[in-house]
Order: structure tokens, then C-alpha cells, then sequence
């Protein structure tokens, strides 16, 4: 079975400090990753993916399939980043639907 | 086209009633999927189509729960005799065909079932 486990509810750094969510994923197979965010007030959005390999609003993330983790970092935290988020797996290239983690509310202080 | 619609935003039932909601995907993505979200958990799969067909249904979803998407294009979800464990943002997400596409979700209907 897959499974997404963020370990941290709530994640609080001051504006310009590195950040860094936390996502580790249990999967046998070859999985697709993603990170989706929701800004108060606003649908869920996909942020990134790790197939991409891009680089969105300054976040990365990278696929390590030893440590099974897909952590989202940020060397330096702005306030607008505050919002909820999630990651996401999806099971290889024929599967369809999304697991997602529990979430992490991120909180930048200025 | 706006993206995702949802249909109601917010709706209050009571215990036993039926409930319908409504999804209107982009016009050109042919998957569609309904998700569930509880208090501080994140979205939980519920079912998937491609274009009409319902190819994927969580074992979850008990039996008063379906989704139809008759002509490829609408869904709607019905909840027969709720029950109040069935409060939750119901979140409906179309993508595009393709392995690397993410979805887009629409805002959601929130049920409260009292």
C-alpha cells in the first residue's frame, strides 16, 4: 500500500530563514511525487513535481528514492509562502488516483 | 472556461437526507476524480473516471455513496441517508490525459450533515 506521511502539523521560520517540509513516502515501486499548496482562502493548486524538476516560487524538491523522501525547501522564507502544504504520490505511470499526506501549515513570521 | 466548478459551496443536511453535489471539469481534461477532506487530514481518493467510464472506486466508499459522469463531461456525487461521519469538504479534480500532469481542483462543497 502507499502511504505519505508528513511528521510535522505545523512548521513555523522567520521571513528570510531557510525552510525545509518534510515528506517521506512508503512505495515499492517507482512512484511520481508532488507537492500541492493551499493559500488561505484559495483552492488547492499543484506547486511542483518531481519529474519536472523545476523550481517554483524559489521551492525545490528532490526525489531520493534511497531515503524514500521528497522534502520541499526554500532557502529564504517570505511571508506570502504561509499557507498549507501538502504532498502528494502517485503509484508509476498507470496509476491515476493521488495519496496525499496530512498536510503541514507553514507559518512565516516576519 | 474558469477551471474546476463546484456545486453548492456549502451545504447542510440533516441525518438520513440525500445529497447531491456537482463537478464541472476544464473542458478538455478527460479524467476526473472525487476526493474527500476531513479536519486536518489530508485529501483521501474516493473515485475516478475517464471521460465516462468509472474506472477506479476506493474501497472505502461504502454504498451509499455514487458518482456518475453520464456524457464525459459534468459529475455529480450522490450520498444516500447520511450519516453525520459523512461532514467533510467534498473536492472534485480533473487533469489532462498523460502521466505528468497534476490535477486541478476545484474549491470544494463542504457537507455538514446535523
Amino acid at each position: 500500500a502507499q502511504r505519505v506521511t508528513q511528521p510535522e502539523k505545523l512548521l513555523s521560520v522567520f521571513k528570510g530563514a531557510p525552510v525545509e517540509l518534510k515528506c517521506n513516502y512508503s512505495y515499492s515501486g517507482s512512484p511520481e511525487l508532488f507537492w500541492y499548496v493551499q493559500y488561505s482562502r484559495q483552492r488547492l493548486q499543484l506547486l511542483l513535481r518531481h519529474i519536472s524538476r523545476e523550481s517554483i516560487k524559489g521551492f525545490t524538491a528532490d526525489l531520493n528514492k534511497g531515503e524514500t523522501s521528497f522534502h520541499l525547501k526554500k532557502p529564504f522564507a517570505q511571508e506570502e509562502d504561509s499557507a498549507m502544504y501538502y504532498c502528494a504520490l502517485r503509484a508509476g505511470r498507470g496509476a491515476q488516483k493521488l495519496v496525499f499526506g496530512q498536510g503541514t501549515r507553514l507559518t512565516i513570521n516576519p | 472556461d474558469t477551471g474546476v466548478s463546484q456545486d453548492p459551496r456549502h451545504k447542510i443536511t440533516k441525518r438520513g437526507q440525500n445529497v447531491t453535489f456537482r463537478c464541472d471539469p476544464i473542458s478538455e481534461h478527460n479524467r476526473l476524480y472525487w476526493y474527500r477532506q476531513t479536519l486536518g487530514q489530508g485529501p483521501e481518493f474516493l473515485t475516478y473516471f475517464q471521460n465516462e467510464a468509472q474506472l477506479e472506486k476506493s474501497r472505502l466508499l461504502s454504498n451509499r455513496f455514487s458518482a456518475e459522469r453520464p456524457k464525459g463531461s459534468f459529475s455529480t456525487l450522490e450520498i444516500q441517508r447520511t450519516e453525520q461521519g459523512d461532514s467533510a469538504m467534498y473536492l472534485c479534480a480533473s487533469s489532462a490525459p498523460g502521466p505528468i500532469y497534476g490535477y486541478t481542483f476545484g474549491s470544494g462543497t463542504r457537507l455538514t450533515v446535523v
